[in-house]
C-alpha cells in the first residue's frame, strides 16, 4: 500500500526540541520530493520545507529557516525532520507529503507537535 | 512571497447546486516556457489530511470526481463543484507551486445550504 506515516511528535518546552519521521511505503521514496506541511488545528495548511530527490538540496519557510532542519535516507525510505529552539508558534499537526514537480500528491495522516511549559 | 488570496472564506450551498470559489495570486503562476499556471487545488475534510484535488490549474487527479474543474490563468483561479453532495463538505485550499515558499490560499469551508 502507497502510505506515508509520520511519528515523534509530543510535547516539548519552548526551546526545546523534537525530531520528527515519516515512514514511506509502496513507492520509490528516492525519486519524489518529499515536504513538511503543517496545520494548527482549524487553521490553514502551511508549507514548512521539502528536500530533493537526491538528500542533498533542501528548501524552508522562513519562519523556521535556521531551526529546523529536513534529512532523507533513501535506503531506508525515511524522511526526517530534526526541529531546534521550538516556539509556541510552532505547535501544529505536522504532515509529511510526496511531491511530483512540488505538487503534494500523497499525505500522510500527521503527527501533533504541542509547544508548552 | 506569492499570497494567495482565496475567497469566500465561506459559503453555503443547497445539494446539486454550483459551488464556486477563488483564488487569486499576487503574482503571475503562468510560466512562459512551459505555458503552465502551478496552481492546485486541495480538498480537506473534517479529522483528514489534503486531498489534490487539481493540478496545472485544471488537470483533475485521477480518481476525483468529474464535479470538480478548476479553471483561470496567471493570477485568477476558481475552483467549481458542479452539482454539490454531501460528500463535498469540506476545506478548499488552492496553492502556488510556481515558487519557493510554496504557500497556500487560507481556505473555504463549504457547506450544505
Amino acid at each position: 500500500e502507497v502510505q506515508l506515516v509520520e511519528s515523534g511528535g509530543g510535547l516539548v518546552q519552548p526551546g526545546g526540541s523534537l525530531r520528527l519521521s515519516c515512514a514511506a511505503s509502496g513507492f520509490n521514496f528516492g525519486t519524489y520530493w518529499m515536504h513538511w506541511v503543517r496545520q494548527v488545528p482549524g487553521k490553514g495548511l502551511v508549507w514548512v520545507s521539502g528536500v530533493h530527490s537526491d538528500e542533498n538540496s533542501a528548501i524552508y519557510a522562513d519562519s523556521v529557516k535556521g531551526r529546523f532542519t529536513v534529512s532523507r535516507d533513501n535506503a531506508k525510505n525515511t524522511l526526517s525532520l530534526q526541529m531546534n529552539s521550538l516556539r509556541a508558534e510552532d505547535t501544529a499537526l505536522y504532515y509529511c507529503s510526496r511531491s511530483s514537480g512540488w505538487i503534494f500528491g500523497l499525505w500522510g495522516r500527521g503527527t501533533l507537535v504541542t509547544v508548552s511549559s | 512571497d506569492i499570497v494567495m488570496t482565496q475567497s469566500p472564506d465561506s459559503l453555503a450551498v443547497s445539494l446539486g447546486e454550483r459551488a464556486t470559489i477563488n483564488c487569486k495570486s499576487s503574482q503571475s503562476v503562468l510560466k512562459s516556457s512551459n505555458n503552465q499556471n502551478y496552481l492546485a487545488w486541495f480538498q480537506q475534510k473534517s479529522g483528514q489530511p489534503p486531498k489534490l484535488l487539481i493540478y496545472w490549474a485544471f488537470t483533475r487527479e485521477s480518481g476525483v470526481s468529474d464535479r470538480f474543474s478548476g479553471s483561470g490563468s496567471g493570477t485568477d483561479f476558481t475552483l467549481t463543484i458542479s452539482s454539490l453532495q454531501a460528500e463535498d463538505v469540506a476545506v478548499y485550499y488552492c496553492q502556488q507551486y510556481y515558487s519557493d515558499p510554496l504557500t497556500f490560499g487560507g481556505g473555504t469551508k463549504v457547506e450544505i445550504k
